[in-house]
């Protein structure tokens, strides 16, 4: 199975600070990562996909970069709204996987 | 209004079974891959299987720690897809998400649409 590995595991800042957050695959996924939010008792929203594909709705302030093994996410402009739990999933392969996760408090 | 909704979670006991459901709504639901993922505070997120779109024949495909003892099912006409699981461990107790898979531009499908999960506890 490929193994993600994210850091850090929690990050505190402020509002209209830059966040952002690595994840590193153990083997190659080329462009094959998602991003996704969560927040308790709400549904995981997806964020960013193909490493750096905006979903529709999502505020231009997420970006995401990467490829191959090393990837990021950025959070520009920090908002209250953004504080929860950040996660990565690849799916270059099966079974699919996920990073540990990121908790970003505001 | 596009969105997944989970039901069916509760108590079990070890060996025993349960159906939890996903209604979707909002999209067309048989062009669409379909996947089940659990979540715990031990083990993070799992994904545990998927349902292909009726253009792949809903072929199923499944994580090896469910294999066997796992189904995943759909009822297109009723736009709810349902994992059946028997021989629960307590292991499995988690709260399990419905999630859609969309494909991209590569032809790759990814997860972009998730239910809030239904909780299932597996205990004596």
């Amino acid at each position: 199975d490929i193994q993600m590995t994210q850091s850090p595991s929690s990050v505190s800042a402020s509002v209209g600070d830059t966040v952002t957050i690595t994840c590193r695959a153990s083997q190659a996924v080329k462009n094959y990562l998602n991003w996704f939010q969560r927040k308790p008792g709400k549904a995981p929203k997806s964020l960013i996909y193909g490493a750096f594909n905006l979903q529709n709705g999502v505020p231009s302030r997420f970006s995401g970069s990467g490829s191959g093994t090393d990837f990021t996410l950025t959070i520009r402009s920090l908002q209250p709204e953004d504080s929860g739990f950040y996660y990565c999933q690849q799916y270059t392969d099966f079974p699919l996987t996920f990073g540990g996760g990121t908790k970003v408090e505001i | 209004e596009v969105q997944l909704v989970e039901s069916g979670g509760g108590l079990v006991q070890p060996g025993g079974s349960l159906r939890v459901s996903c209604a979707a709504s909002g999209f067309s639901f048989s062009d669409y891959f379909m996947d089940w993922v659990r979540q715990t505070p031990g083990k993070g997120l799992e994904w545990v299987g998927r349902s292909k779109s009726k253009a792949k024949s809903y072929r199923t495909e499944y994580a090896a720690s469910v294999r066997g003892r796992f189904i995943i099912s759909r009822d297109a006409s009723g736009n709810t897809v349902y994992l059946q699981m028997n021989g629960l461990r307590t292991e499995d107790t988690a709260l399990y998400h419905c999630v859609r898979a969309s494909l991209d531009a590569a032809g790759i499908w990814y997860l972009d649409l998730w239910g809030r999960g239904t909780l299932v506890t597996v205990s004596s």
